[in-house]
């Protein structure tokens, strides 16, 4: 099974700041992946497909990258909202894995 | 508006078995796949299966070929998840979800908890 790691587990910020979360596979997964957004008490929502792809409806402070078999999620000006957890998933080869999450506390 | 909708949190003794449901609403189920995604706070997400409620065809992690059977109601719009001989491994939250492609989830249902204690 391809192995996700995902870091950093949590991180605090501020209000307005840009954070960045990482993925890295343990193979290529050829751009392969999703991020996705869980708030407490509420259902997973995918913010990102194809390591780059907005999904509808998602704000653009939202963006994801890769380089090699790293892969990342930025987050631009930081609002209340994304307080959440984030977790990454490839969707390139059987079985579908995921990331450990990242737990955002906005400050 | 795409929901779905998880049948409520389940109490069994070990060695019994459970079924979930989860009922669509804002789509045919017959249009697209469904996965089932288990959480453990400690061992995060684990990808289960998937059904094609089209046809019934099924597509399951190894490890959880002989745990779960996924089935739908194409009459009801519910896909459902048996999942048998429980033990306290199986004490989790499970997540129905929608798939968009193949395997990239555009939807998911609000988790089911299910509990295995004597």
């Amino acid at each position: 099974d391809i192995q996700m790691t995902q870091s950093p587990a949590s991180l605090s910020a501020s209000l307005g700041e840009t954070v960045t979360i990482e993925c890295l596979a343990s193979e290529d997964i050829y751009s392969n992946l999703a991020w996705y957004q869980q708030k407490p008490g509420k259902s997973p929502q995918l913010l990102i497909y194809d390591a780059s792809s907005l999904q509808d409806g998602v704000p653009s402070r939202f963006s994801g990258s890769e380089s090699g078999t790293q892969y990342s999620l930025e987050i631009n000006s930081l609002q209340s909202e994304d307080a959440a957890t984030y977790f990454c998933q490839q969707h390139h080869d059987y079985p579908p894995t995921f990331g450990g999450g990242t737990k955002l506390e906005l400050k | 508006e795409v929901q779905l909708q998880q049948s409520g949190p389940e109490l069994r003794r070990p060695g019994s078995s459970v079924k979930l449901s989860c009922k669509a609403s804002g789509y045919s189920i017959t249009d697209y796949l469904m996965h089932w995604v288990k959480h453990r706070p400690e061992h995060g997400l684990e990808w289960i299966g998937w059904i094609d409620p089209e046809d019934g065809e099924t597509k399951y992690a190894q490890k959880f070929q002989s745990k779960a059977t996924l089935t739908a109601d194409t009459s009801s719009n519910t896909a459902y998840m048996q999942l048998s001989s429980l033990t306290s491994e199986d004490t989790a939250t499970y997540f129905c979800a929608r798939a968009a492609g193949t395997l990239v989830m555009d939807a998911w249902g609000q988790g089911a908890s299910v509990t295995v204690s004597s």
